[in-house]
């Protein structure tokens, strides 16, 4: 079946620091990818999305590229802030089938920046 | 426009007990999701109704778990009885999908956090 693994975490970065959260994806066919953001005592906001090989989304300084010969869809920030400590899921979700509104998610990293 | 709206926030029962959650979804979308969060794991599909019709429900672990959408508009989810591996946070999100091929976004709710002692 369709799994999603993300890179262990915690990950904890000092302000303007890099960021990657890597996630790798495990599917057939071509499913659509999203990371999805959880603030403290908030529900889960899509943060960006890429429904094809090669897309990249972006949102709010973040990035990523649909690979689908490595079937990774890796989160990168250039300069992170206290603001981005959040909880990050990585997710797929294919279209057609029965299962087509079913989104599989990662197990979540927990990104904490310190000033 | 207000969002997806869960209840309670917190549910703290005891085994054998009887736990209903509440979801009420954006107002127009016709797609209600609900998903489980167990011990810090990953987030679980439940089940999928289009309307007040369930279109998908392979992610219900057991009899013990009843959803009901009736007049599709807001959702429940009844836990009965409860376990303690039902433990978790619960949660909903809808969206405005028409048909299988569409990829929309799903809003999510705030969660209700569940605790079966």
């Amino acid at each position: 079946g369709d799994s999603v693994t993300q890179m262990e975490g915690p990950v904890t970065l000092s302000e303007e620091a890099f960021l990657t959260i890597n996630c790798t994806y495990t599917a057939t066919g071509y499913p659509s990818l999203f990371w999805y953001v959880q603030y403290p005592g908030e529900g889960l906001q899509l943060l960006l999305k890429a429904t094809k090989a090669d897309d990249k989304g972006s949102n709010k300084g973040f990035e990523a590229t649909y690979r689908k010969e490595t079937t990774s869809f890796h989160l990168e920030k250039g300069s992170v802030q206290v603001s981005d400590s959040a909880v990050y899921f990585c997710a797929l979700r294919r279209a057609g089938g029965t299962s087509y509104g079913k989104l599989t998610f990662g197990q979540g990293t927990i990104l904490t920046v310190h000033p | 426009e207000a969002g997806v709206t869960q209840f309670p926030s917190h549910s703290v029962i005891e085994k054998g007990q009887t736990v209903t959650l509440r979801c009420d979804p954006i107002s127009g979308h016709d797609n209600l999701y609900w998903y489980r969060r167990v011990m810090g794991k990953e987030i679980k599909f439940l089940l999928h109704f289009v309307k007040e019709s369930k279109q998908d429900e392979s992610g219900m672990p057991n009899n013990r778990f009843l959803a009901e959408r009736t007049g599709g508009t807001y959702s429940t989810l009844k836990v009965q009885p409860a376990e303690l591996e039902d433990s978790g946070v619960y949660f909903c999100a809808s969206s405005q999908d028409r048909g299988r091929l569409a990829v929309n976004e799903q809003f999510f709710g705030p969660g209700t956090r569940l605790t079966v002692l």
